[in-house]
């Protein structure tokens, strides 16, 4: 019962260095979302991929760009980081349909110096 | 513009109690609505969902959520609250016009005292 797995679970990185957060769902998913968490702010939607082979952008995107891999999986890349990249980044899945209930890995917790 | 508010930044209520968390939506149209639970260091958990019809929705855990639209409220309550209650509950919407676009709350802690 694994559901939504993301890796790693902590990463400290230097201002500009590239990283990639990877998450993948084993509940044959059609849809799959990134977020990320800061203080006071709630979740905001950075990337999402409606369906195999689609991403749009969601509220958030500046500075990431994402790989829908395959069904399972869904990568986050941060192509040079910057200290406001600092956050909680969570992965979510849902079944085909906007209006379907998402479920949510553990998150990266990513910290940029 | 569309948002969801959550007034409450932090709750603390004694083990036994009754719990109420309120959230307010703004929106052209009702939403579809949402509440999570996330407990320290692990993801969010859906507790319950409002679609449409009955405006009081039963939950996980033995929450329930009632939708108002003169109100523009969909709080979340629970009649007695257990230490595992302690967590973060965000409420989050999704309009109509949006695929899968879940705008969340700033969210509201809650911590339980004995």
């Amino acid at each position: 019962n694994a559901g939504v797995t993301q890796t790693p679970k902590f990463q400290v990185l230097k201002t500009g260095q590239s990283m990639t957060l990877q998450c993948a769902q084993d509940m044959n998913h059609n849809s799959m979302y990134w977020y990320r968490q800061d203080p006071g702010m709630g979740l905001r939607l950075i990337y999402y991929s409606a369906s195999e082979g689609t991403t749009d952008k969601g509220e958030v995107p500046n500075g990431y760009n994402v790989s829908r891999l395959n069904k399972r999986e869904f990568s986050l890349r941060l192509e040079s980081a910057a200290p406001s990249q600092t956050s909680v980044y969570f992965c979510a899945s849902s079944e085909k349909g906007f209006n379907q209930p998402q479920h949510f890995g553990d998150g990266t917790r990513l910290s940029i110096l | 513009a569309q948002s969801v508010t959550q007034p409450d930044i932090h709750i603390t209520v004694s083990e036994g109690a009754s719990l109420e968390l309120r959230c307010n939506y703004s929106y052209g149209a009702t939403p579809y609505l949402f509440w999570y639970v996330q407990s320290p260091g692990q993801g969010l958990q859906l507790l319950l969902k409002y679609f449409s019809g009955d405006t009081l929705v039963q939950g996980i855990k033995g929450f329930e959520a009632e939708f108002k639209r003169s109100q523009s409220s969909f709080n979340l309550r629970k009649p007695s609250v257990h230490w595992s209650d302690a967590a973060e509950y965000f409420c989050a919407a999704l309009p109509a016009d949006s695929w899968g676009k879940l705008q969340f709350g700033a969210g509201t802690q809650v911590v339980v005292t004995p």
